[in-house]
């Protein structure tokens, strides 16, 4: 597509409910990266990949966090369980060559997840 | 651990006012160093870059250059519109696998007439 894409862009869930965030990055991008940005801080790095491979997946905060991109295009992230403290923006993003993201990455609107 | 400091906000200024944003990093090496804007309502976006010491980015009228003798990367603009009422945040690219960006936590702008 023209741009990294994010669904939904809205997520409300009760705590406990597991959840699956889309994202579907730019057409042809190879590397597609997922970050997390509470209220009033930056982007924190969750995890990424090249083609379908899971690269690093060191930014995940727990086990309840998992990532796959099984096809090299559309990427998932789901939280198992969820809490509270999940609530935030999570923002994916892709780039066009492996590990080489001196070009700047192009990023989705994001999905804002609320835990209620 | 690569870290970002920026300073904080929000910063209120007059149009056409000079505008400088203050970040600077801790980081193994010299990595790549960035700034992306939000814009209200949209998503992050990347306004400029620099790759290597002295560089300079430049884009919209904006500019930062990567000093290397003072790990910063500061942001400027001679003459600020209301339009560039954002969320600025600076960030760098680990040197190792050049794919994880550290985010500072960001700066508000925040441009009256």
């Amino acid at each position: 597509g023209a741009g990294v894409s994010q669904s939904p862009r809205y997520k409300v869930t009760k705590r406990g409910q597991d959840v699956a965030l889309r994202c579907d990055p730019i057409s042809g991008h190879v590397s597609l990266y997922w970050y997390r940005q509470a209220l009033g801080q930056g982007p924190e790095f969750l995890t990424y990949f090249n083609y379908e491979a899971q690269q690093d997946k060191s930014g995940l905060p727990n086990d309840r966090f998992s990532a796959e991109r099984p096809e090299g295009s559309i990427s998932t992230l789901t939280i198992q369980r969820t809490e509270q403290r999940d609530s935030a923006m999570y923002r994916c993003a892709s780039s066009s060559v492996p590990n080489r993201g001196s070009g700047g990455y192009t990023f989705g609107s994001g999905t804002r997840l609320t835990v209620v | 651990g690569d870290s970002v400091t920026q300073m904080e906000g929000p910063v209120t200024l007059s149009e056409e006012a000079f505008l400088t944003i203050n970040c600077t990093y801790t980081a193994t090496g010299y990595p790549s160093l960035f700034w992306y804007v939000q814009y209200p309502g949209e998503g992050l976006q990347l306004l400029l870059k620099a790759t290597k010491a002295d560089d300079k980015g430049s884009n919209k009228g904006f500019e930062a250059t990567y000093r290397k003798e003072t790990t910063s990367f500061h942001l400027e603009k001679g003459s600020v519109q209301v339009s560039d009422s954002a969320v600025y945040f600076c960030a760098l690219l680990d040197t190792g696998t050049a794919s994880k960006l550290t985010f500072g936590t960001g700066t508000r702008l925040q441009v009256t007439l």
